[in-house]
């Protein structure tokens, strides 16, 4: 009964590689982000989607790729991995935007170790 | 541009001390303010809430007041324990809600016995 889930939970792989984390939320939610967390825990988000749509996306390089193909699942692709790359990526859910009296649901992150 | 400044860590106390970390917050007009908690080895989870000025968010013995006037929403604790030690952050959301989280760096806490 995870409410946001994602896999794997460890990604170990070598620089060039292309990769790809799920997320999957059943709390019904409209909206779900991507999150990088760098090694002295910083977090900061990456792409948000609502209702399949993008609506942000960060400074991030365009070899990450989000794919939304419901409302319930927004994966992330990584192309040509980078060792900069190696963080942890939370994926995230709200019912609507995290203000007022909503929340933001997070899933237990994917440790990506580059090599 | 709206940003979140917490208190530099790691932070490490004797089990039944009292916690404070500060937040400050810059962002214009009056924006939602979350505390979050994170676990070692877990995501983050939602520790407390104040979405308008002077709100009291609490849970678990945790505690923080949304301050307008000195734009901060410092967490407190009276008496921590062992199972608080994780990592905190404070985080906003502009006001008319934003389809993002803007969070402050993260303070370390390790409680001793």
């Amino acid at each position: 009964d995870t409410a946001v889930s994602q896999t794997p939970k460890y990604l170990v792989t070598q620089m060039g590689n292309d990769k790809s984390i799920k997320c999957e939320q059943n709390l019904g939610h409209d909206t779900m982000y991507w999150y990088k967390q760098d090694s002295k825990k910083f977090l900061k988000i990456m792409f948000s989607y609502n209702n399949k749509e993008l609506i942000i996306n960060e400074t991030v390089p365009n070899r990450f790729s989000p794919k939304s193909p419901d409302k319930a699942h927004l994966n992330l692709h990584i192309n040509s991995l980078e060792l900069g790359d190696s963080a942890v990526y939370f994926c995230a859910s709200s019912r609507g935007a995290p203000g007022m009296n909503t929340e933001a649901f997070f899933g237990q992150g994917t440790r990506l170790t580059v090599v | 541009g709206n940003s979140v400044t917490q208190m530099e860590g790691p932070v490490t106390l004797s089990e039944e001390a009292f916690l404070t970390i500060n937040c400050t917050y810059t962002a214009t007009g009056y924006p939602s303010l979350f505390w979050y908690v994170q676990y070692p080895g877990e995501g983050l989870q939602l520790l407390l809430k104040a979405t308008k000025a002077d709100d009291k968010g609490s849970n678990k013995g945790f505690e923080a007041t949304y301050r307008k006037e000195t734009t901060s929403f410092h967490l407190e604790k009276g008496s921590v324990q062992v199972s608080d030690s994780a990592v905190y952050f404070c985080a906003l959301s502009p006001q008319g809600g934003s389809e993002k989280l803007v969070f402050g760096k993260g303070t370390k806490l390790t409680v001793n016995p």
